[in-house]
């Protein structure tokens, strides 16, 4: 099983500052990884997938990178709005979930 | 739109057995793949299982083989999830959602749950 590890557990920011989360995975997973927000009470929502490619209706402030085990999402200038946890998830081997990273208010 | 229904969570003792639906409208139910995924309270995401458009392939995740089983009646837009042999630790938000992607092994969009307390 590929094991993701997201980091770091928490993100304090302010609004209009630029985010920056980590997914790092156990094995290669070539390209094949999404990210995913949930805010509280509400179910996940697909921002990205295959390592870069945004959803349909995901701002452009929002992006992806990475290949192999090391992977970014990249949120340019936080809405207060983006405020919530985040994940990402393989499909490369298996179908996996990081611990997740929750960018909160500073 | 594409929306997706959970129902038939609630509270179960161990080892005890429930059946959870998703009725999806908004799309062609009988073309697409479905999976469930599931979260314990104030946890992470945990894939559960994937069912392909015909229902004919079913894959599940370690935690769940044997005791859950994924099906579907494409003639009534409905997914389904039979849990038995209930733990404590399978208490949980379980989601439907929709397979995304060329291999549908994203998930886009997802239903808003339904919760699955087991206690004794």
């Amino acid at each position: 099983e590929v094991v993701l590890t997201q980091s770091p557990a928490t993100l304090s920011l302010s609004p209009g500052e630029r985010a920056t989360l980590s997914c790092r995975a156990s094995q290669s997973v070539r390209y094949f990884l999404a990210w995913y927000q949930q805010k509280p009470g509400q179910a996940p929502r697909l921002l990205i997938y295959d390592s870069s490619t945004r959803a349909t209706g995901i701002p452009a402030r929002f992006s992806g990178s990475g290949s192999g085990t090391d992977f970014t999402l990249t949120i340019s200038s936080l809405e207060p709005e983006d405020f919530a946890v985040y994940y990402c998830q393989q499909r490369s081997n298996g179908l996996t979930f990081g611990g997740g990273t929750k960018v909160e208010i500073k | 739109q594409v929306q997706l229904l959970e129902s038939g969570g609630g509270v179960v003792q161990p080892g005890r057995s429930l059946r959870l639906s998703c009725a999806a409208s908004g799309f062609t139910f009988n073309n697409y793949a479905m999976h469930w995924v599931r979260q314990a309270p104030g946890k992470g995401l945990e894939w559960v299982g994937f069912i392909s458009y015909d229902g004919s392939n079913k894959y599940y995740g370690d935690s769940v083989k044997g005791r859950f089983t994924i099906s579907r009646d494409n003639s009534k837009n409905t997914l389904y999830l039979q849990v038995t042999s209930l733990r404590l630790e399978d208490t949980a938000v379980y989601y439907c959602a929709k397979g995304f992607g060329y291999y549908e092994e994203y998930f886009d969009p997802w239903g808003q749950g339904t919760l699955v307390t087991v206690s004794s």
